[in-house]
């Protein structure tokens, strides 16, 4: 299976300035994703980052808020702007992928834990 | 809409005892289901699959279309199961909705 590398894995930010996370996968892969979880809750999609395109949101998550970069077929990046404390969660890439003895599902980064003060 | 419901946010079992962790979903296609498993300072990890239709770690999950459900299960549970379990949902192009997740608990 696939192997992300998640880059920073931790950060404490002031809040108004904007953090870029960086996601690189070992191999190329059509689809990539952008997750958040907030604490003590689960896991919600903020966007599939598309390769040559324009990402796409899922209801409630902007570009303005999210630029997402993918330029090529192991690499992007998720940029939280402008953040204030509300925006301190985990976020995680995740690619599609064929993991041994399951089949096709989706690998998951290690995460990135920010916290905005 | 698309959406994953696991009821029980924690689930204390004694080692060697059934454990089942209920989710629901709804979805208005076929659906294609999904177990994943965060260990403690791990990250999240694909246990199964409901196409794969296979016993991980001896845990099964059968899809029930009927009563909207994806229930794991395991007769026996050991302490190395003590994790947080998530449900997923593909909801359509590879965009997975996930439950609120499950804390399990293995007590000795």
């Amino acid at each position: 299976s696939a192997v992300i590398s998640q880059k920073p894995s931790r950060d404490i930010c002031q809040r108004g300035t904007s953090l870029t996370i960086q996601c690189q996968v070992d191999s190329q892969v059509t689809m990539m994703f952008w997750y958040r979880q907030q604490p003590g809750q689960s896991l919600t999609l903020i966007a599939t980052a598309n390769q040559g395109s324009e990402a796409t949101y899922e209801s409630g998550f902007v570009i303005d808020k999210f630029p997402i970069s993918r330029p090529n077929l192991t690499f992007s990046t998720l940029t939280v702007s402008n953040m204030s404390p509300e925006d301190s969660s985990i976020y995680l890439c995740s690619v599609e992928d064929f993991i041994g003895g399951t089949g096709d599902g989706y690998t998951f980064g290690s995460g990135t834990r920010l916290t905005v003060v | 809409a698309q959406r994953v419901t696991q009821p029980e946010k924690l689930l204390s079992v004694f080692k060697g005892a059934p454990v089942e962790l209920k989710c629901n979903y709804s979805y208005s296609g076929s659906p294609e289901l999904f177990w994943y498993v965060q260990y403690s300072r791990q990250r999240l990890q694909l246990l199964l699959r409901h196409i794969s239709r296979e016993s991980i770690k001896g845990f099964t999950a059968d899809l029930n279309k009927g009563e909207t459900s994806f229930h794991l299960k395991k007769p026996f549970a050991q302490e190395e199961d003590s994790a947080m379990y998530y449900c997923a949902l593909n909801k359509g192009n590879n965009r997975l909705a996930f439950g609120k997740g499950n804390q399990v608990v293995v007590i000795p």
